[in-house]
Parts: structure tokens; C-alpha cells; sequence
């Protein structure tokens, strides 16, 4: 069983939708991160929290430290959304490493 | 986003031959970490670095070496590459990952795509 475990593995949408994906992990945490891989396989950092919740554009991202549980929201879904989605958490213990999960795999049709 | 580039981007290559990817940045990172990822998972941690010549291992570092003699380069070696190491490779730099509150972002090379015959 992952450390780090997302939810659901593929999602289909259509344009407008809002769109959830769920981040669970097993392990203590400091922060959580949320990365977006574009089908040419680019990694992008969208959000780090440690609390709470953060907010650019379109996209919303919450966490629970206590419960272990983060969510990505996307408000008004668009095709160029369409990407995996991966959810990466900081140890408590060990600073220095992200715990990946394996990634949430989002398509978004006109 | 801060300048990482990784080199080469695509290589085929035999099984025993010695192979060596690159990643090098500009933004005077401390910290760097070299990435397989593979399909069902996920990005596994290979090696990291958090200085100029100081490197340990991550989850999947066997077959695997390091080394780090400038800050901006971060050297990846396939001893002897095996078929079970065609991967993509992700290179990624962070100033200082630190503890809640200060937790920094890692920023991610484009990737090389590496096929052992």
C-alpha cells in the first residue's frame, strides 16, 4: 500500500465541470504538494501547504494535516486542464524527500 | 520557473553499457534529486543531493550513482544499464526543503527518456 494514495485514477469531465481529486496519505506530513504533468510530460508545482487553503485561478487546494487528507479542486473545467495531477507529501521526520503518489489522470472534453 | 535542464533528453542504449545522465540548473539550488518515474508508480526517488558533494540515496537508488562536484550540476550513473532501467528520468532543485510552515516547492527538469535494449 502507497504511503501516499489519490483518488480516483482517471477522471473524464466535460468543459465546465468542477472537477475534485482526493489525496490521501498514511504518514506524518508537514506540507503537501500538488504537481501537474501536461502530456508532453512537463512537471509543474502548482501549490505547497502545510494548512488550509490556497487558491490560483481556477484551481483551489485544501488541506487537513490532522485528518491526512488534501483535495485539488478546479473550478469551470477547461481541455488545457487535461493532465496527471500528482499529489506529493513533505515528511515530518525527513525534511529533505517528497512521497509521491501515483497520480491522478484528468481529461476534460469540449 | 527556474532554469533546469537535463541532458540528453532521449537515449537508447544496450544492456552493460555505462550510462550517464545530466541535470543542470541555474538558480543556485541547494538541494536536487534525481527521479524514475514508471507507469503504475509514480515518481520514486533514485538519489538527492543537499550539497556540493554531499548525496544519499533515495528508494530505488541500486544500480544507480551520483555525484555532485558544482552546485549547479548533478551527474546520474547507470553502472552497467539493465532493461528494467528504461524509465523517464526527472531531475527536480529546491532552495531548502524545510519543516511546516517553510516547506519549499521543487522544481522539475522536462525529463529524459531513457530506453536499455
Amino acid at each position: 500500500k502507497n504511503e501516499v494514495e489519490q483518488s480516483p485514477q482517471n477522471l473524464t469531465a466535460q468543459e465546465g465541470e468542477f472537477i475534485t481529486i482526493n489525496c490521501s496519505y498514511s504518514v506524518g506530513i508537514s506540507a503537501l504538494h500538488w504537481l501537474q504533468q501536461h502530456p508532453g510530460g512537463g512537471i509543474v508545482s502548482l501549490f505547497m501547504l502545510s494548512s488550509g487553503k490556497k487558491k490560483h485561478g481556477r484551481l483551489i487546494a485544501t488541506i487537513n494535516i490532522q485528518e491526512k487528507h488534501s483535495s485539488l479542486h478546479i473550478t469551470a473545467s477547461h481541455p488545457r486542464d487535461s493532465a496527471v495531477y500528482i499529489c506529493a507529501g513533505l515528511g515530518v521526520y525527513n525534511t529533505d524527500k517528497l512521497i509521491f503518489g501515483t497520480g491522478t489522470r484528468l481529461q476534460v472534453f469540449p | 520557473d527556474a532554469g533546469i535542464t537535463q541532458s540528453p533528453r532521449h537515449k537508447v542504449t544496450e544492456t552493460g553499457t555505462p550510462v550517464t545522465l545530466r541535470c543542470h540548473q541555474t538558480e543556485n539550488h541547494r538541494y536536487m534529486y534525481w527521479y524514475r518515474q514508471d507507469p503504475g508508480h509514480g515518481l520514486r526517488l533514485i538519489h538527492y543531493s543537499y550539497g556540493v558533494k554531499d548525496t544519499d540515496k533515495g528508494e530505488v537508488s541500486d544500480g544507480y550513482s551520483v555525484s555532485r562536484s558544482k552546485t549547479e550540476d548533478f551527474l546520474l550513473t547507470l553502472e552497467s544499464a539493465t532493461s528494467s532501467q528504461t524509465s523517464v528520468y526527472f531531475c527536480a532543485s529546491s532552495y531548502l526543503p524545510g519543516t511546516s510552515g517553510s516547506a519549499d516547492t521543487q522544481y522539475f527538469g522536462p525529463g529524459t527518456r531513457l530506453t536499455v535494449l
